[in-house]
């Protein structure tokens, strides 16, 4: 398995700004996906993360609004950017170490924003 | 069309007892693989239990055991003799492919299960 630790664990924003997550795998991975889950709902992946090419986005999520570093191996941002209240959520970062692996979860960051 | 069914919004089980959270799904991808995550009040994603499409037993995990049932597209998971940490949502997902490098899964809605003393 792996241990992913997620930076803030959470946070209260204004309207407005951005707030940039961090992702932290201790050991290297192939694949890393970034989750929303808004208040009682399910997961939603917003998009997929590798290394050494740009992010994939699912339909509904975009790059503006959600920009997505992967510099190396073992490390992911996800930036929440010009925030409004809808933006409240939980936001889960996963790793995978490779093909047909299991996919494992970051202890999530729930923001709020006013 | 949902391609992960969880019926169950919530159940109430008594300690000690088993319980089923039902999981159905749709694919038309003979290779798929099934997998079963805890989601305690704090908010973390745990793995519990995977089943592949080619796997011929049920996958078992300690009390965890997945009942697969493959004409039917049902991946029950069965939790045996309940316990109180184990009040929390439980989510089925899905996960098709191979799909090197974009291998993302899908959920269902979860069940909230509340294990009652």
């Amino acid at each position: 398995s792996a241990v992913i630790s997620q930076k803030p664990s959470r946070d209260i924003c204004q309207r407005g700004t951005s707030l940039t997550i961090q992702c932290q795998v201790d050991s290297q991975v192939t694949m890393m996906f970034w989750y929303r889950q808004q208040p009682g709902q399910s997961l939603t992946l917003i998009a997929t993360a590798n290394q050494g090419s740009e992010a994939t986005y699912e339909s509904g999520f975009v790059i503006d609004k959600f920009p997505i570093s992967r510099p190396n191996l073992t490390f992911s941002t996800l930036t929440v950017s010009n925030m409004s209240p809808e933006d409240s959520s939980i936001y889960l970062c996963s790793a995978q170490r490779g093909s047909q692996e299991t996919q494992y979860f970051g202890p999530g960051t729930r923001l709020l924003v006013l | 069309a949902q391609k992960i069914t969880q019926t169950q919004p919530g159940m109430f089980v008594q300690e000690k007892e088993a319980v089923t959270l039902d999981c159905t799904y749709d694919t038309s991808d003979p290779s798929y693989g099934l997998f079963w995550y805890k989601q305690p009040s704090s908010g973390e994603m745990i793995f519990l239990i995977y089943q592949g499409s080619y796997d011929q037993q049920n996958a078992t995990e300690g009390r965890y055991s997945l009942n697969f049932q493959k004409a039917r597209k049902s991946a029950n998971l069965v939790i045996s003799a309940s316990q109180l940490g184990d009040s929390a949502m439980y989510f089925c997902a899905m996960r098709e492919g191979p799909n090197f490098g974009n291998e993302k899964l899908t959920f269902g809605t979860g069940t909230r299960l509340t294990i009652i003393p």
